[in-house]
């Protein structure tokens, strides 16, 4: 298994700011994800950070909008820029566990973002 | 792309069998999961189908039928607890592993 910590928990900005929030995981992975969920929705994949290399982003999202860093196997920061509210979210980091027979991804806490 | 279906919401009374069901349209994909996420939690695995048929965690079973595009989930002897949200997943062929979840079925247990 694996315990994923994120920073910060909950945080509401203004819109136009920016907030970076960080993952961080007790054993190094190859694979780290970026989800959003909002209120009552689905998990929405916005990219796959990659040690090494540029994130691979899914359709409808962008690098200019949602830069992450990966710097090492245990940590990657997601940061939300030109807030608006419509960006209001959970933001959860995820880990998978590939190699596996059975295979699982494993889950931080989420940030709950609110853009006034 | 990938698509997932599923109901939006269930509701059961405490002791019954329940079944969730997921369909998809997908170009394909290595496994079929579940994750329960409980409100304000994060979301939890639950099972994971790599071949078709009947996979058995104590009193959760998930089945997949490829052939018909189709999944569920199965829960028995229903608990409160069990109320959540319970999201389908697909685990993406390419070398990322990535799951792309399901619309998601809330699930509330009357007592």
């Amino acid at each position: 298994s694996a315990v994923i910590s994120q920073k910060p928990s909950r945080d509401i900005c203004q819109r136009g700011t920016s907030l970076t929030i960080q993952c961080q995981v007790d054993s190094q992975v190859t694979m780290m994800f970026w989800y959003r969920q909002q209120p009552g929705q689905s998990l929405t994949l916005i990219a796959t950070a990659n040690q090494g290399s540029e994130a691979t982003y899914e359709s409808g999202f962008v690098i200019d909008k949602f830069p992450i860093s990966r710097p090492n196997l245990t940590f990657s920061t997601l940061t939300v820029s030109n807030m608006s509210p419509e960006d209001s979210s959970i933001y959860l980091c995820s880990v998978g566990t590939s190699g596996r027979p059975t295979y699982e991804q494993y889950f931080g806490p989420g940030t709950r973002l609110t853009v006034t | 792309g990938q698509s997932l279906e599923q109901p939006s919401e269930v509701t059961a009374v405490e002791g019954a069998i329940v079944q969730i069901n997921c369909t998809y349209q997908t170009s394909g994909f290595y496994g079929l999961s579940w994750y329960q996420q409980h409100d304000g939690g994060a979301p939890t695995f639950l099972s994971y189908n790599a071949l078709d048929g009947l996979e058995e965690t104590g009193r959760f079973s998930s089945f997949l039928s490829r052939s018909d595009s189709y999944g569920y989930l199965l829960l028995q002897e229903l608990q409160m607890k069990d109320s959540a949200s319970y999201f389908c997943a697909v685990r993406s062929m390419d070398s990322s592993y990535k799951l792309i979840f399901g619309s998601g079925t809330r699930l509330l247990v009357r007592p």
